[in-house]
């Protein structure tokens, strides 16, 4: 089992719509999660962190956090096409502290 | 915002030419990371130093090397340029264990 996983897509979405993306992990212990977007060509760019339970909101984006089903999510609502970017999961593994990082998931938002 | 600064956006060398990528955050972050990023591998930990003058293996090491002198300053070098060493080169820092990373704009290297 990969350590994270997320669906490598494309995921396609109409602008406006929401668009889900999500990501497991193997390590029942990790306790910090953070969702990176990634543009063709360019460095990833931290866009969400969350370390307990539940929905976090940051205008636009929530990520969602289930422990027990160690699973990660990030919705982006009102999807626009400067959303297009591969998103990044990564997960902070045990005791060592370095992030793990899934292969991403590339949105496609069309007009 | 911390800025991670690394030295060259492209660059191409020869093989079995001696590189230096030079990477330098402006936080005093503890902790830096140099990363390779191919298509379908996605990112590969190369090193990582959490302090000064420390550095620890990632998961590929081999044909790299590093150093970090200076807090601020974390450099990756390829002791005998190889083709399938060609790569974006990501540099990163964090605060300390449990923040986020912050990456650099890459390096394009292209070895021919």
């Amino acid at each position: 089992q990969k350590e994270v996983e997320q669906n490598s897509g494309p995921l396609s979405v109409p602008e406006g719509a929401i668009a889900s993306l999500n990501c497991t992990y193997s390590d029942r212990g990790s306790q910090s999660f953070f969702w990176y977007r990634q543009y063709s060509g360019k460095s990833p760019e931290l866009i969400m962190s969350i370390y307990s339970n539940g929905d976090k909101e940051d205008g636009r984006f929530t990520a969602q956090l289930n422990k027990a089903s160690q699973y990660v999510s990030l919705l982006i609502r009102d999807s626009q096409p400067s959303d297009s970017a591969t998103y990044l999961c990564a997960v902070i593994k045990g005791s060592q502290g370095n992030l793990i990082f899934g292969k991403g998931t590339k949105l496609s938002v069309k007009p | 915002d911390v800025k991670v600064t690394q030295s060259s956006r492209y660059l191409v060398k020869r093989t079995g030419e001696k590189v230096f990528l030079e990477c330098v955050q402006d936080m005093d972050h503890e902790n830096m990371f140099w990363y390779r990023q191919d298509p379908g591998l996605g990112l590969r930990l190369i090193y990582f130093s959490y302090d000064v003058k420390m550095k620890e293996k990632g998961d590929i090491p081999e044909g790299y090397s590093v150093s970090r002198e200076k807090k601020e300053r974390f450099s990756l070098i390829l002791e005998s340029a190889s083709t399938n060493q060609t790569s974006m080169y990501l540099c990163a820092s964090r605060r300390t264990l449990n923040y986020g990373y912050t990456f650099g704009s890459g390096t394009r290297l292209t070895v021919v």
